[in-house]
């Protein structure tokens, strides 16, 4: 059974710096991979999607990369700023729907 | 204005009394899910439909039970037998099963 993990739980950095946030996946045998976000008491908002045959995709000050063979994905946040605060889950597509991570919430301190 | 619409926005229920979640898209999706959030936790799916009057049981569908008569609704009802219903329920759709979810703002269910 998939299962999916994201490090660390939780995470706060000064503003302005770059940062990674990390996830594994323990079956390689997935459609895609996608980064939400989420704030406190509110629905998930899809980030980046990227395909099983992608290695990366990007949005603004986000990128997001995908190394399959290894079960890995890592966000890497360009220079963060306050409104970056939020919990960022991860989530792989099999054969079913979406197996979800239990998320990484981040602090950007002012 | 396209999106995904839940309701209640909070819900409070008493031990042993059904409620029903509401759900709706105007997106024209076909497939539409259902998730449960417990604090610290990621999401963790009920049900979900692929297409009008059909849906599957997702990993922890004990205690509730769907319908989906029309592509724009799919109601969750949280029934008395499950246990521990209090936590945070989320709503998505598809355009079809391979596609990009998009949620709704969520339901907070609260046994008294």
């Amino acid at each position: 059974k998939q299962e999916v993990t994201q490090i660390p739980a939780a995470l706060s950095v000064p503003e302005g710096e770059n940062l990674v946030l990390n996830c594994s996946f323990t079956d390689s045998a997935i459609y895609n991979l996608q980064w939400f976000r989420q704030d406190p008491g509110k629905g998930l908002t899809s980030l980046l999607l990227i395909q099983s045959s992608q290695r990366e995709q990007t949005s603004g000050r986000l990128n997001a990369s995908l190394d399959k063979s290894s079960g890995r994905s890592t966000l890497y946040i360009a220079a963060s700023q306050p409104g970056d605060s939020a919990t960022y889950l991860c989530a792989v597509k099999e054969t079913t729907p979406l197996v979800f991570g239990k998320g990484t919430r981040l602090s950007v301190i002012a | 204005d396209g999106g995904i619409t839940q309701s209640p926005k909070y819900l409070f229920r008493k031990e042993g009394q059904n409620v029903t979640l509401s759900c709706e898209q105007n997106l024209n999706h076909d497939a539409m899910y259902w998730y449960r959030q417990d604090p610290g936790q990621g999401l963790r799916l009920i049900y979900y439909s692929q297409i009008v009057n059909d849906f599957q049981k997702g990993d922890i569908a004990e205690g509730y039970s769907v319908s989906r008569e029309k592509k724009e609704s799919f109601p969750l009802t949280v029934t008395s037998a499950q246990k521990n219903p209090t936590a945070f329920y989320l709503c998505a759709s598809s355009v079809n099963r391979e596609d990009t979810q998009y949620f709704g703002p969520g339901t907070r269910l609260t046994v008294l």
